[in-house]
């Protein structure tokens, strides 16, 4: 079985610049998340699919990120215009569905902003 | 905000020693999940308590949970240096996961 698949794997960018993270969840796995996680830190949820809907989106920066699974598959994380402070590991997750299910994680995105 | 914060820190041990690592949070849960993270193999789950499970063993582990005190221990038996990771615990109350602080083990041959 294919795990979850994101790229690019690494990005370097100026701050201001934007960018975006790509991710293809487990056939068949409904729940998607996008966590990010800063160095020494644990994963922080930015946001949760299920499906093409948005479940929480509490803690995503709106004036600057957004996310998107328009067909409930795959799903793209964009910054805009990026800071200093966005510099993290930025990681999806699928899961078969909401109900206390095991998450399946990507490798990750490690995103520098000079 | 991280719900969980783990306990301790960082833990150093010989491999063939146990390891236990500890988990607090705040409010109630539905359940609490371990996960490891090192840098060959991502994130990857261990195992899942639920809220109505007091322990659950899975191999060479073994979870407890008290949600009388909010916590949760996770013991890894007969430790070997493949167990060098971060290990994360994660609370579900509703469909939202929160994660701890991680403790970052290491295993020494």
């Amino acid at each position: 079985e294919a795990g979850v698949a994101q790229s690019p794997r690494y990005k370097i960018i100026e701050k201001r610049q934007s960018v975006a993270f790509w991710c293809n969840p487990i056939s068949g796995h409904a729940t998607l998340y996008w966590y990010q996680q800063i160095l020494g830190q644990g994963p922080k949820l930015l946001i949760q699919f299920q499906n093409n809907g948005v479940v929480d989106d509490s803690q995503l920066p709106k004036d600057r990120f957004s996310a998107e699974r328009l067909k409930g598959v795959d799903s793209t994380l964009k910054i805009q215009p990026a800071k200093l402070e966005d510099s993290a590991v930025y990681l999806c997750a699928s899961s078969m569905g909401l109900e206390a299910n095991e998450q399946f994680f990507g490798p990750g995105t490690r995103l520098t902003v000079l | 905000s991280q719900q969980g914060e783990e306990d301790p820190q960082a833990l150093s041990i010989q491999e063939g020693e146990n390891a236990t690592m500890n988990c607090s949070y705040k409010t109630s849960i539905n359940n609490l999940q371990w996960y490891r993270q090192n840098s060959g193999r991502g994130l990857v789950h261990l195992i899942l308590i639920r809220s109505n499970e007091r322990e659950k063993h899975s191999g060479r582990l073994r979870v407890t949970l008290d949600t009388s005190k909010k916590s949760s221990s996770l013991l890894i038996t007969a430790s070997r240096a493949a167990d060098t990771a971060s290990y994360f615990c994660a609370t579900s109350g509703t469909y939202k996961y929160i994660f701890g602080t991680g403790t970052r083990l290491k295993v020494l041959a």
